[in-house]
C-alpha cells in the first residue's frame, strides 16, 4: 500500500511569489492535514481537510490556504511568499473512523524563498 | 500550559544501549491517544507506537514500547538495544476526545528530543 506523497520535493521561489504544494493520502483516508516546521522548532498546524471541506486551521495568515479535491488528494497555497515562510511543508493523512486513528505523514516538500 | 512536555531537548546514548525518552501530558478528558514519530534528518515523520488512555497493556513494537503511567500523566518511549540508524528527532503528540483547540482536531505535538546514538 502506497503511503503518503508530496510533490515536489524542493521547491524555491523568491519573495511575493506563490507556491503549491501537493499531496496524495493513503488510499482510503478521508482527512488530510497540513504541518509547517521552520528550521529547528516543532511541528506547527497549518490546515485540515476532510471530506473536501476544511474543518480547522492553525494560527497562519489568510496568505494559506488550500483545498481537498474529490480523490482526497490535496494542495496548499502560498501567497505573497515572504523569508520566513522558508519551511519543510509536511502532510498527513488519516482514516477518519475514530478520534484515535492514527495520521502518517509524507516525506515534505522543502520550500527556500530567496 | 502545554499540552504535551518532552524535557530533554538532546540526549547522547551509547549504541546498544537502552534509551528512555520522556513525554508528559496535561488532559482533562478520560479517552484520549498518545502516539509517538521518528523524524530523521531527512524529514520525514514516521509512526512509531500508539497508546491508547484504555490499554490496559504498554504498547510494545519491535524494539520500540511505551512506558504508559496513566496517573503520573507520562508516556515515555522506551528503545531497546539502540542503534545507529536511531539517531533523529522524536515527537510525542496527544489526540483528545474533546477538541479544545490547539491542534488540527486535538492532535498536540510536544517540541521533541534529539537523540544522537554514538558507536
Amino acid at each position: 500500500e502506497a503511503g503518503v506523497t508530496q510533490s515536489p520535493t524542493h521547491l524555491i521561489k523568491t519573495r511575493g511569489q506563490q507556491a503549491t504544494l501537493r499531496c496524495s493520502p493513503i488510499s482510503g483516508h478521508t482527512s488530510v492535514y497540513w504541518y509547517q516546521q521552520a528550521l529547528g522548532l516543532g511541528l506547527q498546524f497549518l490546515l485540515w481537510y476532510d471530506e473536501g471541506e476544511e474543518r480547522n486551521r492553525g494560527n497562519f495568515p489568510p496568505r494559506f490556504s488550500g483545498r481537498q479535491f474529490p480523490n482526497y488528494s490535496s494542495e496548499l497555497n502560498v501567497n505573497a511568499l515572504e523569508l520566513e515562510d522558508s519551511a519543510l511543508y509536511l502532510c498527513a493523512s488519516r482514516l477518519g473512523g475514530t478520534f484515535t486513528d492514527t495520521q502518517y505523514f509524507g516525506p515534505g516538500t522543502r520550500l527556500t524563498v530567496l | 500550559a502545554q499540552k504535551i512536555t518532552q524535557t530533554q531537548p538532546g540526549m547522547f546514548v551509547q549504541e546498544k544501549e537502552a534509551v528512555t525518552l520522556d513525554c508528559t501530558y496535561d488532559t482533562s478528558d478520560q479517552s484520549y491517544g498518545l502516539f509517538w514519530y521518528k523524524q530523521p534528518s531527512s524529514g520525514e515523520m514516521i509512526f512509531l507506537i500508539y497508546q491508547g488512555s484504555y490499554d490496559e497493556q504498554n504498547a510494545t513494537e519491535g524494539r520500540y514500547s511505551l512506558n504508559f503511567q496513566k496517573a503520573r500523566k507520562s508516556a515515555n518511549l522506551v528503545i531497546s538495544a539502540s542503534q545507529l540508524g536511531d539517531s533523529a528527532m522524536y515527537f510525542c503528540a496527544m489526540r483528545e476526545r474533546t477538541y479544545s483547540g490547539g491542534g488540527a482536531d486535538g492532535l498536540t505535538f510536544g517540541k521533541g528530543t534529539h537523540l544522537i546514538i554514538q558507536p
